[in-house]
């Protein structure tokens, strides 16, 4: 599974929009590229997932450039709660495949009044 | 909430003792991950169980086993424990082998 490479930490105030960048160089064709949002001593929670272009759901975007070697997931207006460790993953997730997700150390964000 | 739950929720142990973690797969779901979570870490896979069977491994001892019902819940069971074994226990399921994956909240072992 390809590498992903992202900011370790990074901080914010409450009502501003918030952008992590996940660099991910070695991706492939077959690979899609899927965020998880944790709060301590919780299981990840799926955010959002895209393979090109952008994709938009109720809680976030996701921007991901024709070459997909990064791509950046966008938190618009973001609230204290919106704190946690947000982690970046790509990898085949299509039937067949054996689902190993390899996490990284991920990005936490601190959210500030 | 994602459907998937998990039992106990905490847990202590002694070093040399056995444990079995629990796991119940959101409905529809007939795949389940393990994951093991030291503080601090990114979660780390363990292995995943595909329709009873298992479907791949991560680089865990073979004191790290497991078990899928017919139901497709799931068991973690790990002999020997040692105080490294302490962390966050994650279950996640999912549709099929590499679809997206759902999380518990997770079982948090203490070894003594």
């Amino acid at each position: 599974l390809a590498k992903t490479t992202q900011p370790i930490s990074m901080d914010s105030y409450e009502g501003q929009e918030v952008n992590i960048t996940c660099s991910h160089n070695n991706i492939a064709t077959n690979d899609y590229i899927t965020w998880y949002q944790q709060f301590p001593s919780q299981g990840p929670r799926f955010i959002i997932q895209g393979y090109k272009t952008k994709v938009t759901n109720e809680v976030a975007s996701l921007f991901i450039p024709a070459d997909r070697k990064s791509s950046t997931l966008s938190l618009p207006r973001v609230s204290l709660s919106d704190t946690a460790v947000y982690y970046c993953l790509v990898g085949p997730f299509s039937s067949g495949n054996t689902g190993k997700l390899i996490f990284g150390q991920g990005t936490t964000l601190q959210v500030k009044p | 909430e994602t459907g998937v739950t998990q039992s106990p929720t905490h847990l202590i142990k002694t070093r040399g003792q056995q444990v079995t973690l629990r796991c119940s797969s959101q409905s529809g779901h007939n795949t389940v991950s393990w994951y093991q979570q030291a503080l601090g870490q990114g979660p780390q896979f363990i292995f995943q169980y595909y329709r009873e069977e298992e479907n791949g491994r991560g680089n865990f001892p073979p004191r790290f086993s497991g078990l899928q019902f017919p139901n497709y819940s799931s068991e973690l069971n790990v002999n020997a424990l040692e105080l490294d074994d302490s962390a966050l226990y994650l279950c996640a399921s999912s549709q099929g082998q590499g679809e997206t994956q759902y999380f518990g909240p997770g079982t948090r072992l203490l070894v003594l």
